[in-house]
């Protein structure tokens, strides 16, 4: 069965710093690995996908995510981050058994 | 396009009584998949329907059920509710469903026990 690990439940990064939230996963094939953004009170919207090819995928609000296969890790980041970006963040895998399986999410606080 | 819709978005419930929750899928899409979000469980599959069939059932009790309807749109019922359902249910929808494709979420029903 799949699995998804995140390690940082809490980060806290100043406006305007960069961003990276860790994310490895445990999947016996080729794994789909999607991250996704909760802001408070909403449903999760799709920051970006990675399903095969270029293991530098560019997603939504500024946010590159990078698959290392020999890490297992799929690892979200951002070059400079908004007062905006602060929300919960999730990564999931996919798999042929029709759901996702989420990691534990990790809330970021961005402080003036 | 019209996003997931999910009604009604707030319920309080009282310990015993039944809740019926409703989710309209993007137009096109066939796959419906529910999800129940705590704070000590986190994001927890319950099931996926594609149409009309349960293809995968998440590990809760069976008081936890399911429909999907010719029209795509679906249905998840809780009955006997406890204290510990409270939660937020969350309805993804996605055009066929597979592990490759990426989910659309609602804005998710708040459920509260009393």
């Amino acid at each position: 069965a799949q699995s998804v690990t995140q390690p940082d439940i809490h980060i806290t990064v100043s406006e305007g710093a960069s961003l990276e939230l860790r994310c490895n996963y445990s999947y016996g094939a080729t794994p789909y690995l999607f991250w996704y953004v909760q802001s408070p009170g909403q449903g999760l919207q799709l920051l970006l996908k990675y399903f095969s090819g270029d293991t530098l995928v560019q997603g939504i609000k500024g946010f590159e995510a990078e698959f290392k296969r020999s890490q297992s890790s799929f690892n979200l980041r951002k070059p400079s981050v908004h007062w905006s970006d602060a929300a919960e963040y999730f990564c999931a895998v996919g798999a042929d058994d029709y759901k996702l399986s989420f990691g534990a999410g990790t809330t970021v606080t961005v402080r003036a | 396009k019209a996003g997931v819709t999910q009604t009604p978005r707030y319920l309080i419930k009282t310990r015993g009584q039944q809740v019926t929750l409703s989710c309209s899928p993007i137009s096109g899409h066939r796959s419906v998949s529910w999800y129940q979000q705590t704070p000590g469980q986190g994001l927890q599959f319950l099931f996926e329907y594609f149409s009309e069939t349960q293809r995968n059932k998440g590990n809760f009790p069976g008081r936890f059920s399911g429909r999907q309807f010719s029209n795509s749109r679906s249905e998840m019922n809780v009955s006997t509710l406890e204290l510990g359902d409270s939660a937020l249910y969350l309805c993804a929808s996605s055009s066929s469903g597979g592990g490759n494709q990426p989910q659309h979420f609602g804005d998710g029903t708040r459920l509260s026990i009393l």
